[in-house]
């Protein structure tokens, strides 16, 4: 099984550039998240989802997009990239309930600068 | 607002000592979860426990040990007989019922185990 699979795992962009970074997993879990990673600061959650055509905005929503059209695929986009967006993104996907509720599994992670 | 504190920023210790991280949590529910994830250099994040509120039971696996404190609001981690490996980033997270996917984490815990 792959798990959850993040691309892409660098990428730099210039300030008020947007892009994609792309979310699957193979597992079929109900609940995706995306995170955000920053020093000091731990795990900030950015926007989640528990089924397809269901999302929600999570403690820093702020300068992303999300959608959710199949089970698998949960991308964040960015609309206007900023410098304040560096930081490393992990993706994660769970059971959304049972015994197993919030034992993510994560991607690799991708780092993005903001240049 | 759910929160959770990981007062110790950084912990360095000699191979075969033991180490405890402290995590202390706020929450108004009564039911909740608490987690705690392991990040190695290589940076992905590992789920290590899962602990509802309503399990006060320590939990031993392996070189690791779980105290669950309702009393204190705290659920601290020990690594005995630590080892090169043990050396991460030691995250603690919580979920509140009714969410219990959407996980908040503490800032972490960087462990250095020198040999």
């Amino acid at each position: 099984n792959a798990g959850v699979t993040q691309t892409p795992k660098f990428q730099v962009l210039k300030t008020g550039q947007s892009m994609t970074l792309q979310c699957a997993q193979d597992m079929n879990h109900e609940y995706m998240s995306w995170y955000r990673q920053d020093p000091g600061m731990g795990l900030r959650l950015i926007h989640y989802s528990v089924g397809a055509g269901i999302t929600d905005q999570g403690e820093v929503p702020n300068g992303y997009n999300v959608s959710r059209s199949t089970t698998e695929d949960f991308p964040l986009r960015l609309l206007s990239a900023a410098p304040s967006q560096t930081s490393v993104y992990f993706c994660a996907s769970s059971y959304s309930s049972g015994a197993r509720t919030g034992e993510l599994f994560f991607g690799e992670g991708s780092r993005l600068t903001v240049l | 607002a759910q929160k959770v504190t990981q007062a110790q920023t950084e912990i360095s210790v000699v191979e075969k000592e033991d180490v405890t991280l402290d995590c202390v949590y706020e929450t108004r529910d009564t039911t909740y979860y608490l987690f705690w994830y392991k990040q190695p250099p290589s940076g992905e994040l590992v789920f290590l426990i899962r602990r509802n509120s309503f399990d006060e039971q320590n939990e031993i696996s392996g070189r690791y040990s779980w105290n669950f404190q309702k009393s204190t609001s705290s659920f601290n981690f020990t690594i005995t007989a630590s080892q090169v490996v043990d050396s991460a980033v030691y995250f603690c997270a919580l979920s509140e019922a009714g969410n219990d996917y959407k996980l908040s984490f503490g800032a972490g815990t960087t462990v250095t185990v020198r040999a």
